[in-house]
C-alpha cells in the first residue's frame, strides 16, 4: 500500500520568509495529493491540492509542486505570517491511487513563524 | 461554507464501556470517513462508507468498531468495548463524489479519553 514520508518534522522561520515542506510517496498510481493545515484543537483543513496532470498549482501565498517521476511533492508558503503557524500534513490516496479513497497522511510538520 | 460537525467535542469513558461518536457530514456529500489521531501522531484512516455499506477499512478497524448511518444526516462510529489505547482524537470526513476526485472535508473531531 501507499507510504507517505514527510520532512522536516519541525520548521521555524522568521515572518516574511518562505517555508518549504516536502513529501514522498510510494505508489506510482497515486494521482491526487492534498495538503492539510491543522491548528490546535481543530480538524485538518484542506489548504491546497494537486492532481497528477499538472506539475504546479498556486493559490495566493501557497503553492504545491509535483514531480511524478521522483514521486515527491512539496508545499511552498511565501511571505509567511504568524497565523501560518500550525501543523501541516501531506497525504496521498491509499488504495488504487484514486482521489476520494482513504487518505494516507504524512507525520506532519510543525511550522512556527516568529515575528 | 458547509461544515462537517461532530459531537461531542470531548468524551470521557471508562475502559470496557461502549461509546458512540456522532458526525453530521456536509449535506450533499456521498462518501463518509472516520480517521483517528493519537496525541502527537499522524492522522490514520479507519473506515470509509458509501451507499450504506463499508467501502474500505484499515487494520485498526477491528470487530470492536462499527459504523452506521441511522438516518439521512448522521454518521456514527461505535466502539463496543473501549480500551485504553482507543484514547485519541476521532475525525469524521466527507466528500462529494469519489469517482470525481473531490477533496475530503474534516470536522473538528471528538477527543475520546478512556480511563
Amino acid at each position: 500500500g501507499e507510504n507517505v514520508e514527510q520532512h522536516p518534522s519541525t520548521l521555524s522561520v522568521q515572518e516574511g520568509d518562505s517555508a518549504v515542506i516536502k513529501c514522498t510517496y510510494s505508489d506510482s498510481a497515486s494521482n491526487y495529493f492534498p495538503w492539510y493545515k491543522q491548528e490546535l484543537g481543530k480538524g485538518p483543513q484542506l489548504i491546497i491540492d494537486i492532481r497528477s496532470n499538472v506539475g504546479e498549482k498556486k493559490d495566493q501565498r501557497i503553492a504545491v509542486t509535483l514531480n511524478k517521476t521522483a514521486k515527491h511533492f512539496s508545499l511552498h508558503i511565501t511571505e509567511t505570517q504568524p497565523e501560518d503557524s500550525a501543523v501541516y500534513f501531506c497525504a496521498a490516496p491509499g488504495v488504487g491511487g484514486q482521489a476520494g479513497t482513504a487518505l494516507i497522511f504524512g507525520k506532519g510538520t510543525t511550522l512556527s513563524v516568529s515575528s | 461554507e458547509p461544515e462537517v460537525t461532530q459531537t461531542p467535542s470531548h468524551q470521557v469513558t471508562q475502559m470496557g464501556q461502549e461509546v458512540i461518536l456522532r458526525c453530521v457530514p456536509i449535506s450533499n456529500h456521498l462518501y463518509f470517513y472516520w480517521y483517528r489521531q493519537i496525541l502527537g501522531q499522524k492522522v490514520e484512516f479507519l473506515v470509509s462508507f458509501y451507499n450504506n455499506e463499508i467501502s474500505e477499512k484499515s487494520e485498526i478497524f477491528d470487530d470492536q468498531f462499527s459504523v452506521e448511518r441511522p438516518d439521512g444526516s448522521n454518521f456514527t462510529l461505535k466502539i463496543r468495548s473501549t480500551k485504553l489505547e482507543d484514547s485519541a482524537m476521532y475525525f469524521c470526513a466527507s466528500t462529494l463524489d469519489s469517482p470525481q476526485g473531490q477533496p475530503q472535508h474534516f470536522g473538528d473531531g471528538t477527543r475520546l479519553s478512556i480511563l
